[in-house]
């Protein structure tokens, strides 16, 4: 299994711009999550879905931020249009359902994004 | 709600000997799962132990062991025999059972330093 695959590892761009981050969760895997790590406020969720449709988007930050599920192997988030404050590493996590999972979530390698 | 805490911001430890990471947990979920994560510099996130909330015996993995206290709602990670790769960020998080808490809520981390 060649785990959660997110693209791309780094993202550098400018604000205004538009910024689409993409995951491949594992097979089979029901949920997935969107997480963002900053030094100031640590891992917070951002979204998560549950067989494609989306659970809990209170984390969203605001209304540039915005998530989609299309199919079960596919996920986006996109910034429209980003700004400084942005600049984070996202990471996207998928995991089986129930308590029972003793392997936990498997985590991507995260997406650098630098909004200059 | 879920609440995770970790009091160490850092810890320095000699290499080879035992360290306990602290951390406590707030749920209102019947059931609920614990989990320690070790981020390295590197940045990805790694499982390391998983513990459920109706487990009779403390998780193992290893060098890991997880020192479960349900009714002090603590899940202290001990490694024992550091060594220099275990230099790492750590971090407690939980998810419950019931609908919209299947989410990883984490804590704030503790960095570990082992020294040679």
């Amino acid at each position: 299994d060649a785990g959660v695959i997110q693209s791309p590892r780094h993202e550098v761009t400018e604000m205004g711009q538009e910024v689409t981050l993409r995951c491949k969760p594992i097979s089979g895997h029901d949920y997935l999550f969107w997480y963002r790590q900053t030094m100031m406020r640590g891992l917070e969720l951002l979204i998560y879905f549950n067989n494609n449709v989306p659970i809990d988007d209170s984390g969203m930050p605001e209304d540039r931020f915005s998530a989609k599920m299309p199919n079960a192997s596919f996920s986006t988030l996109k910034i429209q249009p980003s700004e400084p404050r942005d600049s984070a590493v996202y990471f996207c996590a998928s995991s089986l359902a129930g308590l029972g999972d003793l392997h936990g979530y498997t985590f991507g390698s995260g997406t650098r994004l630098t909004v200059v | 709600a879920q609440k995770i805490t970790q009091t160490q911001p850092g810890m320095f430890v000699q290499e080879k000997e035992a360290v306990t990471l602290d951390c406590t947990y707030d749920t209102s979920d019947p059931s609920y799962g614990l989990f320690w994560y070790k981020q390295p510099s590197s940045g990805e996130m790694i499982f390391l132990i998983y513990q459920g909330s109706y487990d009779q015996q403390n998780a193992t993995e290893g060098r890991y062991s997880l020192n479960f206290q349900k009714a002090r709602k603590s899940a202290n990670l001990v490694i024992s025999a550091s060594q220099l790769g275990d230099s790492a960020m750590y971090f407690c998080a939980m998810r419950g059972i019931n609908f919209g808490n299947e989410k990883l809520t984490f804590g704030t981390g503790t960095r570990l330093t082992i020294i040679p």
